[in-house]
């Protein structure tokens, strides 16, 4: 088992371009959440899915982020102008029905 | 508005000694909670869980305790070792939800 896969680990970019991240969850989850790490807010839900479908995206902070699952094995979250405060750590996670989350290592995004 | 709160930012003691990680919660509508702990560059892992239906849940050297009446929750590490030194995140769920609420993470650093 792999575990969750997310790239890049790192991610540094200018204010206005776009950042896509990348997740594989664990093959035979059906649920998939990104997550932000921030100092002030700690972990923050944006978006999660089940059986690729969007459940809750009340999260998500503004229109600039999206995120799509177009299949089982594959999500992105792209932020779209980025802007320096979006500087954070992003985690995707995955879990089947009941069990406890699995979390990639996460991906520093630093926008200067 | 934080709905699980972790107050203190961090803790250190000695090794062999008992740690204790507070929580308190604001929504009385969760009935499940969590323990996660996590090490720098990587993803937070699952450490123990407590259903609001017991007051406590033991696993090895780590004892979750449940208030449901104060709305708060403690993580017991007894004896504490130099490898439990990581940031343990809190969270609670409710009504059987897989959207995880996380309070902001507590730094604890076991000395030798």
């Amino acid at each position: 088992d792999a575990g969750v896969i997310q790239s890049p680990r790192h991610e540094v970019t200018e204010m206005g371009q776009e950042v896509t991240l990348r997740c594989k969850p664990i093959s035979g989850h059906n649920s998939l959440f990104w997550y932000r790490q921030t100092m002030m807010r700690g972990l923050e839900l944006l978006i999660y899915f089940n059986n690729n479908v969007p459940i809750d995206d009340s999260g998500m902070p503004e229109d600039r982020f999206s995120a799509k699952m177009p299949n089982a094995s594959f999500s992105t979250l792209k932020i779209q102008p980025s802007e320096p405060r979006d500087s954070a750590v992003y985690f995707c996670a995955s879990s089947f029905t009941g069990s406890s989350l699995h979390f990639g290592n996460g991906t520093r995004l630093t926008v200067t | 508005d934080q709905q699980v709160k972790q107050n203190s930012p961090s803790l250190s003691v000695q090794e062999g000694r008992i740690s204790i990680l507070n929580c308190d919660y604001t929504n009385s509508m969760f009935d499940y909670f969590l323990w996660y702990k996590k090490y720098p560059a990587e993803g937070p892992t699952f450490l123990i869980s407590i259903s609001s239906i017991k007051d406590k849940n033991e696993d090895g050297r780590f004892t979750v305790f449940l208030n449901k009446s104060a709305k708060h929750l403690s993580l017991h590490i007894v004896p504490s070792q130099p490898g439990d030194s990581a940031v343990y995140f809190c969270a609670a769920s409710k009504g059987g939800s897989e959207k995880l609420v996380f309070g902001k993470g507590m730094k604890l650093t076991v000395n030798p």
